[in-house]
This record gives structure tokens, sequence and C-alpha cells, in this order.
């Protein structure tokens, strides 16, 4: 969606880290978001930066933002078979921000045993 | 906390007829967002609602399709006279209106029309 982008696929080795890329257009943006979906289902919220920070890490994932690039990326470090999933970045807009988000196209990461 | 539901997960209709999904939110949560959802594609926005008042419609949003969350609550999007267009995954989501305004999605229902 709108200006959202992120590359198609990604397949790595278990136990691997996996780095998944996002650009965005809109620079006003205050919070970027990173969810997870599995065949079937909906989308799972994994986590979330704040615009004035480089970086977030949580556990097994690492948030980098570059706001000059307007580039997002979502590492995942020893990754699990069960870490395949389609991944999307997402961007808010509308008036505050935050009334509606805008997904990339997804990235698809395969997990390989 | 149940999380987001969404009736019915899925549903096949004939082309013309007339279809309701039901989204039910985080209870203590304000806003609720529909988005639509096609194969091999992010969501798209089509609408939200801040308690009972829908403030946005996306222009994807045609007259055929209609939201309602009459008490602030659960929430309904109908589509009327479906197109084979209309197949898609359903989306609901719902957040708290403060930051850092996270959305949390329910499963979806998936709609196809024959």
């Amino acid at each position: 969606g709108e200006d959202v982008e992120q590359s198609l696929f990604l397949s790595v080795r278990e136990g691997d880290s996996s780095v998944i890329n996002c650009t965005y257009t809109d620079s006003s943006s205050t919070y970027l978001y990173w969810y997870k979906q599995e065949p079937g289902a909906g989308l799972q919220l994994l986590t979330y930066i704040f615009s004035n920070m480089d970086m977030k890490q949580d556990q097994r994932l690492t948030v980098l933002l570059n706001k000059k690039d307007k580039h997002l990326s979502l590492r995942i470090a020893d990754t699990q078979t069960g870490d395949s999933a389609i991944y999307f970045c997402a961007d808010p807009r509308g008036q505050g921000n935050f009334n509606k988000f805008y997904f990339g196209s997804g990235t698809k990461l395969n997990v390989k045993p | 906390d149940t999380g987001v539901s969404q009736n019915p997960r899925h549903k096949i209709t004939k082309r013309g007829q007339n279809v309701t999904f039901r989204c039910d939110p985080i209870s203590e949560h304000n806003r609720l967002y529909w988005y639509r959802q096609t194969l091999g594609q992010g969501p798209e926005f089509l609408t939200y609602f801040q308690n009972e008042a829908q403030l946005e419609k996306s222009r994807l949003l045609s007259d055929r399709f209609s939201a309602e969350r009459p008490k602030g609550s659960f929430s309904t999007l109908e589509i009327q006279r479906t197109e084979q267009g209309d197949s898609a995954m359903y989306l609901c989501a719902s957040s708290l209106y403060r930051y850092p305004y996270e959305q949390y999605f329910g499963p979806g229902t998936r709609l196809t029309v024959t």
C-alpha cells in the first residue's frame, strides 16, 4: 500500500539470523510497527518502535530505524521453523498519524531445517 | 481479554447476494478498524470508528459497503450485491486511543463470491 516497500521473499536456515527490510514514505510517522501473519490467520503484532529511537531490542527481535533514509528493518536472531510466516511493516497515516495503517506487500520468510 | 473476534470465519456466497460480517473488539478499545486483504498483498484500510462515530472511509469503500458500530462496541460490515472482486479476507482491528496506538487484529473473515 502507498509506497511501503518490502522485498517479497527471504529464505534462511534454522539457527541463522533473518533480516527483513522495509522502506516507508511518511516522514511524520511517530511509530512504526512490525506484524507477523501465518497462513489463514490474522496479523499478530510483534513489536513497534518510536521514531526518536534508532534501535529497539525485544528478546530475539531487533528493530533498526534509519529516519533519514526512511528505512526500517527487523532482525530475528536464531531463526526457528516456527518463524516461517509473512512479515509486514506498518506505517500509520492520517490526522494525528494513527487513523489507519499502510502495509507493505509483506516479506515471506521461509526457514529451512 | 479474549482478543479481537470475527464471525463468520468463512463465507461463501453467490454473486448479487448481501453478506454481513461481525467484529467484536478488545473490550476497552475505543477504536475499531476494518481492512481488506487480497492474496499476496498487505491489508488495505477500509474505514475506522472512534466509539460509535465512523470518522474515515477509504475510497475503496464503494456505496455497496456499509459499516456500523451502533453502541461503540461490536461492529458490522455489510456488502450489498456482492461481486467476484469482493472476494478477499476482511480483517478487523482495534486499538486504544493513546500512544502507541498499536492495532490488534482479529483472525479475519474470508469471503468467496462465486
